[in-house]
């Protein structure tokens, strides 16, 4: 079975200054897509950035980057100088190439941003 | 360009009540989902459908019915509405295909359901 795991609840950090948060995900397929979606509390789902399991290079997206690590299955997002307007959950997301198209979401990590 | 459209936003039904979730897109995409986020916890998959006419199941679809006349409509029916179904749900769409895997969805505003 794939599985998407995110083993962080909650997290804090001080405006301005960096978090990374963990994603981690099982799966047997090779050619596969990873994103993470942001959900403040309006409740929206917003994608924040997306991975392709073949590209080596790390994907980033002004002050949102990755670190995929295929091998260890890993797909961690860091934030560099969070703002308020960061305080969201922030869900971990895969989905395989194989044709399946049902995409399969972390539990999620609430990030509070403090000032 | 409104995207995916759900309504109604807010809704309290009475056990045993039965009810329609609407869901539009206007984007043209053949893919649609329905997922329920529980309190704290992240999208469990209801249903799904890849184009007019054809539905699939998806994590947890006991209690629901789904249909696709349309391409832009996804509404999700609840038949007898239990307090296991108090949720919040959203509605979603992607542009998918054997060559676009890698699209990302959009979503709906969801709906907070009360089941008392």
């Amino acid at each position: 079975a794939q599985t998407v795991t995110q083993s962080q609840p909650e997290m804090s950090v001080q405006e301005a200054e960096t978090v990374t948060l963990s994603c981690t995900y099982d799966t047997s397929e090779n050619n596969y897509y990873l994103f993470w979606y942001k959900q403040p509390p309006s409740r929206q789902m917003i994608l924040v950035i997306r991975q392709e399991a073949y590209k080596q290079q790390n994907a980033t997206e002004n002050r949102f980057s990755v670190n995929f690590q295929k091998a260890a299955k890993s797909f961690s997002l860091k934030i560099s100088d969070s703002q308020l307007g960061d305080t969201a959950m922030y869900f971990c997301a895969f989905i395989p190439d194989s044709g399946t198209y049902k995409y399969i979401f972390g539990t999620g990590t609430r990030l509070k941003v403090l000032a | 360009n409104a995207g995916v459209t759900q309504t109604p936003k807010f809704r309290i039904l009475k056990i045993g009540q039965s009810m329609t979730l609407q869901c539009t897109q206007d984007m043209n995409h053949n893919y649609m989902y329905w997922y329920r986020q529980d309190p704290g916890m992240g999208l469990k998959l209801i249903y799904y459908s890849v184009g007019a006419g054809i539905t699939d199941k998806g994590e947890v679809p006991n209690g629901y019915n789904v249909s696709r006349s349309t391409t832009e409509d996804f509404p999700l029916r609840l038949e007898l509405a239990a307090p296991s179904q108090t949720s919040v749900y959203f509605c979603a769409s992607s542009r998918q295909g054997a060559e676009d895997s890698n699209q990302p969805q959009h979503f709906g505003d969801g709906t907070r359901l009360s089941i008392l």
